[in-house]
């Protein structure tokens, strides 16, 4: 089955702690996303990438980095900077935005203990 | 600069009641226009997409949403509720001339759905 997948599903933090949270898929979408969500709220990008190698700030980056080495990958790596980390972290890929528009994967719940 | 709003914080409805979710939107020309529902501690899922064509679309769980052109609307239909439809719905927004179709999310409108 293609899809997106994020691991692990809970991630506990200590602080000044970096951690990182794994994103694949293999549907062969060029870009891939990553989105912050706290309770009840909706969707803040913290970064993007369209193209391997290449990679974008979103609204939030500050204490957050990424890579993209391969197309399939692209984790997201949760810095000591970042004051308030606990969240819900979603990834995502598209391709064709006309199909489904971004896939989704199930998500990392990230508490900082 | 293109934004997205959701009115409405929470929807609230009795089960069989007709469902409306609405979606305003702001994008010069023509935009592609998706909604996507989110489950407790879940991924978000698509549900259906205007992109050309009949106003009225249908998509999943007896969804369906009409695009408006002069009311820049995109609301989000359902005849009955049911319970099983108490989730998050987020309404989203890609211009057509972004050839990379990076999306706008609006800001999500919780529906309760009360037996």
């Amino acid at each position: 089955d293609g899809g997106i997948t994020q691991s692990p599903k809970y991630l506990f933090r200590k602080e000044g702690q970096n951690v990182t949270l794994s994103c694949e898929q293999n549907l062969n979408h060029d870009a891939m996303y990553w989105y912050r969500q706290d309770p009840g709220q909706g969707l803040r990008l913290i970064y993007y990438s369209q193209i391997v190698n290449d990679f974008q700030k979103g609204d939030i980056a500050e204490g957050y980095s990424v890579s993209r080495e391969k197309k399939e990958s692209f984790p997201l790596t949760v810095t000591s900077a970042q004051k308030n980390p606990t969240a819900f972290y979603l990834c995502a890929s598209s391709g064709q935005v006309t199909n489904y528009g971004y896939t989704f994967g199930s998500g990392t719940r990230l508490t900082v203990v | 600069a293109q934004s997205v709003a959701q009115p409405e914080d929470q929807v609230n409805v009795a089960e069989g009641n007709p469902l409306t979710v609405k979606c305003t939107y702001s994008v010069s020309g023509n935009p592609y226009l998706f909604w996507y529902v989110q489950y407790p501690n879940r991924g978000l899922q698509f549900l259906l997409k205007y992109i050309t064509g009949d106003n009225l679309v249908k998509g999943s769980y007896g969804f369906e949403a009409e695009f408006n052109k002069s009311q820049t609307s995109f609301h989000l239909k359902k005849p009955s509720a049911l319970v099983s439809d108490s989730a998050l719905y987020f309404c989203a927004v890609s211009p057509r001339t972004d050839s990379w179709g990076k999306l706008q999310f609006g800001a999500g409108t919780q529906v309760v759905v009360t037996p």
